[in-house]
Order: structure tokens, then sequence, then C-alpha cells
């Protein structure tokens, strides 16, 4: 069975600039995650989709954060613009209702 | 709102002692408890999912028991070994499949 698909691994981009993250959940898996791992702390999450319907979306920062799910399957994350307390890694994980969870490799952002 | 708690942030040991990493979580309506380890620069992999009807999961070396009342998870590692040390996460699972993880435990297993 194929994993959590994200691209790309890493990205460097100026403060200012805009970003954007690819997710592939595991086929079938209705609910999609998108957490941000700053260094040395755990993941935070920013957006939880159930199929291609936001379920919760309280701390991503709405000014500069959207996030997408076409047709319940992929995901994209976008940044704009990006500012230097963005860089992190983005992780994409993805479940069926009330299971484990599978988290992709991440992307680490740097943002300079 | 759930907290999830890590105690220690970080650990040193020997190889050969066990592990014992706790994890501890406000509130008990949870769905189930999911232990993960993050090696660097890596996503995230599964260990141990505890559903809230059981006490304690097992897989290999690793033990993961769960005290709903009590809001707490304990993860034992038996026999540590050098390619044990990575940091390991917990996470609550609660209504919602809202997904809650701590600050993690980094763990450095000595030759």
């Amino acid at each position: 069975e194929a994993g959590v698909a994200q691209s790309p691994r890493y990205k460097i981009i100026e403060k200012r600039q805009s970003v954007a993250f690819w997710c592939n959940p595991i086929s079938g898996h209705a609910t999609l995650y998108w957490y941000q791992q700053i260094l040395g702390q755990g993941p935070k999450l920013l957006i939880q989709f159930q199929n291609n319907g936001v379920v919760d979306d309280s701390q991503l920062p709405k000014d500069r954060f959207s996030a997408e799910r076409l047709k319940g399957v992929d995901s994209t994350l976008k940044i704009q613009p990006a500012k230097l307390e963005d860089s992190a890694v983005y992780l994409c994980a993805s479940s069926l209702v009330v299971t484990e969870a599978f988290f992709g490799q991440g992307t680490r952002l740097t943002v300079v | 709102k759930q907290e999830v708690t890590q105690i220690p942030a970080a650990l040193s040991v020997p190889e050969g002692e066990n592990l014992v990493l706790n994890c501890s979580f406000t509130d008990s309506a949870i769905y189930n408890l999911q232990w993960f380890r993050q090696d660097p620069g890596k996503g995230l992999t599964s260990l141990l999912l505890i559903q809230s009807s059981q006490r304690e999961q097992t897989s290999g070396r690793l033990n993961a028991s769960l005290d709903k009342s009590s809001g707490r998870s304990t993860l034992y590692i038996a026999a540590s070994q050098p390619g044990d040390s990575a940091t390991y996460l917990c996470a609550a699972q609660a209504a919602g499949n809202k997904l809650t993880f701590g600050g993690g435990t980094r763990v450095l297993v000595k030759p």
C-alpha cells in the first residue's frame, strides 16, 4: 500500500515570496491533516479536512496561509507572503475515521 | 481544549537500559492514543496505537499503556539500543478525528 506522498521535500525562499506544498494521501482515507512542526517542538495542527470539507482550521493564519482539497483527494497548502517565522517542517497525514494516522516525509521550508 | 504534555523533553541512557517515556493529556474523552517515532529530518513513523477501551498494546520491545481516568500513557522500550535514538511523540485522538500532539521526548541511547 502506497504511503502519504508529499512534495517538494525541501524549499528555500526569500521572505515575502509565496510557496505551495502538495500532499497525496493514502487511497480511501477521508481525513487529511496539515501540521506545522517548528524545530524542537511537536507538530501543530494547521488544518484538517474530512473529504473535501474543512473540519478545523482554527490555528491556520488565514491572512497568509490557505489550503484546499480538491475532490476529497489531493491537497495543497499555500503561504503568501512568507515570513521568517514560517520556517518549519510541514507535515501531511491521512487516516480513516478514528484510526491510525499515517504521515508523509514532510516538506522542510526555510525562509531567508 | 486538549493539551498533551511529554516529560522529560530529553533523555539519555546507556545501551541496554529500559526506557520509560511519559505522556499526559488533559481531556480524557479520547478515542485512542498513538505513539510515533521521528528521526532527524524525517516524517513520523507510527509505533503503537492504543484504543480507548484498551489498557496496553505491545509490539516487539515496545509496550504502551493507557490510563484514561488519570490522563496518562507510558511507552516502555525494553533493552534500549543505539538505533532507538530518536524523538518520540504521543498524540491523542478525540471527537472529529482531531489529533493533538505533545512536544516530544528526544532520546539518546549511548553505546
